[in-house]
């Protein structure tokens, strides 16, 4: 069965640190990834999403980059965090190439820019 | 712009009662909606789906209807139970595979 990995659950960091975040999935290939993030009472907001090694489409402009060395890695890193990257960061995936099929989440990182 | 939105923020029944929950949109090229429920500290997990080309689609206790017409999709938990008290998203799917999701429903069900 498929699972995925997000590390680390919670992280404090002062503004203008480095960030990496890390997700990883097992028992799938080729999946397609995502990250989002989920501020204080609003919605899941995507942010990256990645159809194969090497290609990420960004959905808004922001602070953050987001990478895919391998096929199932993907990591969120920013190089200056700023206040308002405080928030739930959650990884995703989904089958490659299909419609309509649901994504699958991690159990998410806390964020909190101090 | 926000595509896909559920207006009450909040939503309390009693144990055994029915629970629905409500989401609107906006564009009419959803082809997939999505339900997921969230625990603090959790990720969503999915829930049910439904395709834009049916009207109702049912797992167990849990019912969605869609009524493309009205652009408006509903979850029914039938009977409720305390368990089931988490944030329930829904979500619209573009051919993309991409997921727009609304801002969440808080559900409470007490004993």
């Amino acid at each position: 069965s498929q699972t995925i990995h997000q590390w680390p659950a919670t992280l404090v960091q002062p503004v203008g640190s480095p960030l990496s975040l890390e997700c990883t999935v097992e028992g799938t290939s080729n999946p397609n990834l995502y990250w989002y993030r989920q501020a204080a009472g609003r919605g899941l907001q995507l942010l990256f999403y990645s159809v194969g090694i090497g290609q990420i489409s960004s959905e808004v402009p922001q602070n953050l980059s987001a990478s895919r060395p391998q096929d199932r890695q993907f990591i969120l890193s920013s190089k200056k965090l700023l206040l308002s990257d405080s928030g739930f960061y959650l990884c995703a995936w989904s089958p490659h190439g299909t419609v309509g099929q649901p994504q699958h989440f991690g159990d998410g990182t806390r964020l909190s820019i101090l | 712009d926000q595509q896909v939105k559920q207006n009450s923020p909040s939503l309390s029944v009693q144990e055994g009662r029915i629970s629905i929950l409500n989401c609107d949109y906006t564009n009419s090229m959803f082809d997939y909606f999505l339900w997921y429920k969230k625990y603090p500290a959790e990720g969503p997990t999915f829930l049910i789906s439904i395709s834009s080309i049916k009207d109702k689609n049912e797992d167990g206790r849990f019912t969605v209807f869609l009524n493309k017409s009205a652009k408006h999709l509903s979850l029914h938990i039938v009977p409720s139970q305390p368990g089931d008290s988490a944030v329930y998203f829904c979500a619209a799917s573009l051919a993309t595979g991409k997921l727009i999701f609304g801002q969440g429903t808080t559900l409470q069900v007490k004993p």
